[in-house]
């Protein structure tokens, strides 16, 4: 059974720092891509970035560029995000989720239940 | 940037009616990259529909997606009391992003 499961998330002050990871299981994670879904308090979905299978190829959204480093260390399952100087419009829950290909593109087929991050002085 | 746009925002329908949804993109897409998902309160979204048409894995048969070009539908044939959710249509871009609409909601009249 595949299985995402963030952590990391929390409170913290406007320009701080956080470390969201992914523990993926149930699947052989160094043949998938993945990526980093977030949604604020009773909003829509907005798509922050992606990271290809071997780390060759990363991509963010205009909204977290400079700020978000995305990363993956497979010998160990795991997906990350280092979110930096963070911004109250970053109050989100940030989900993890598998990147399924489909033609030269993907979908996201599985995803975790997310990780809670508040941005506040 | 492909901006995609859904209506109705709010969808109100009985148990065992037909929902209709549409996803409009601001200019011509790939059927290939346009994909549904379905969000219940608390919970992650779930793939529903990808290639426009093609159903994912466990998804019943009662939804189905369609379109072309610009103008893409998602249809629940028969509401199931699990059915009422926020619906999301998304596209992958050539630029290797992500763009989600804004949602539609599916509740009880």
């Amino acid at each position: 059974e595949v299985q995402l499961v963030e952590s990391g998330g929390g409170l913290v002050k406007p320009g701080g720092s956080l470390r969201l990871s992914c523990a993926a299981s149930g699947f052989t994670f160094s043949d998938y891509s993945m990526n980093w879904v977030r949604q604020a308090p009773g909003k829509g979905l907005e798509w922050v970035s992606s990271i290809s299978s071997g780390s060759s190829y990363i991509y963010y959204a205009d909204s977290v560029k400079g700020r978000f480093t995305i990363s993956r260390d497979n010998a160990k399952n795991s997906l990350y995000l280092q979110v930096d100087s963070l911004r109250a419009e970053d109050t989100a829950v940030y989900y993890c989720a598998r990147a399924f290909p489909y033609g030269s593109g993907w979908y996201l087929d599985y995803w975790g239940q997310g990780t809670l991050v508040t941005v506040s002085s | 940037e492909i901006v995609l746009t859904q209506s109705p925002g709010t969808l109100s329908l009985s148990l065992g009616e037909r929902a209709t949804l549409s996803c409009r993109a601001s200019q011509s897409v790939s059927s290939t990259y346009l994909a549904w998902y379905q969000q219940k309160p608390g919970q992650a979204p779930r793939l529903l529909v990808y290639g426009a048409s093609s159903r994912a894995t466990g998804i019943p048969d009662r939804f189905s997606g369609s379109g072309s070009g610009t103008d893409f539908t998602l249809t629940i044939s028969g509401l199931e009391p699990e059915d009422f959710a926020v619906y999301y249509c998304q596209h992958y871009g050539s630029s290797r992003r992500v763009t989600f609409g804004p949602g539609t909601k599916v509740d009880f009249k």
